[in-house]
């Protein structure tokens, strides 16, 4: 059973301050990576993607991978009240199917 | 942009009701998914389907089946709603790299 794990939160942090959210998977198979983002009652909106070992950024996001670790995270800067949501890790093998871990609740305090 | 329709934003059925729910993607997706998102189990997958009239369960197919006569429809069936079917319900489409949700259904059953 392929498996990805997150911490469940809530991760609290200030306004202004870097979130990190941490996602771990069990297949090493694993080709392709995803951050979603979920507000109360909405559905998942991607934030981005990254396939390869190391850092992709994107604005004030920045997902980082480390394979041999089986580990992806999501860093996200200046973070802003309106970042208040829950973040899901989704990963992909060859085949066609993603894997959602069951999500990291973030709130930012004004 | 993708655009992932899902036919209805609530619905209430009674027990025992066959229930159609209807997704359409206009980015003409080879894949279509549907999950049911509940509160501490993250999103789980019901069906999937690769390509017209091709479909496979997922995790949690039991009380569901499937249609895709088109390429841009996916269809869930609830063939005879029951209480524990009460969830949130996605749709979301694939090109083979991220997956795009719909709005979701919220589906409750009295």
């Amino acid at each position: 059973q392929k498996e990805v794990e997150q911490n469940s939160g809530p991760l609290s942090v200030p306004e202004g301050a870097i979130a990190s959210l941490n996602c771990t998977y069990s297949d090493r198979g694993s080709q392709s990576f995803f951050w979603y983002r979920q507000y109360s009652g909405k559905s998942p909106e991607l934030i981005m993607f990254i396939y390869s070992n190391g850092d992709k950024e994107d604005g004030r996001f920045t997902a980082q991978l480390n394979k041999a670790s089986q580990y992806v995270s999501l860093l996200i800067r200046d973070s802003q009240p309106s970042d208040s949501a829950t973040y899901l890790c989704a990963v992909k093998d060859y085949g066609q199917n993603f894997v959602f871990g069951p999500g990291t609740r973030l709130s930012v305090l004004p | 942009d993708v655009k992932v329709t899902q036919s209805s934003r609530y619905l209430v059925k009674r027990t025992g009701e066959k229930v159609f729910l209807e997704c359409v993607q206009d980015m003409d997706h080879e894949n279509m998914f549907w999950y049911r998102q509940d509160p501490g189990l993250g999103l789980r997958l019901i069906y999937f389907s690769y390509d017209v009239k091709m479909k496979e369960k997922g995790d949690i197919p039991e009380g569901y089946s499937v249609s895709r006569e088109k390429k841009e429809r996916f269809s869930l069936i609830l063939e005879s709603a029951s209480t524990n079917q009460t969830s949130m319900y996605l749709c979301a489409s694939s090109t083979g790299t991220a997956a795009f949700f719909g709005q979701g259904t919220r589906l409750t059953v009295v």
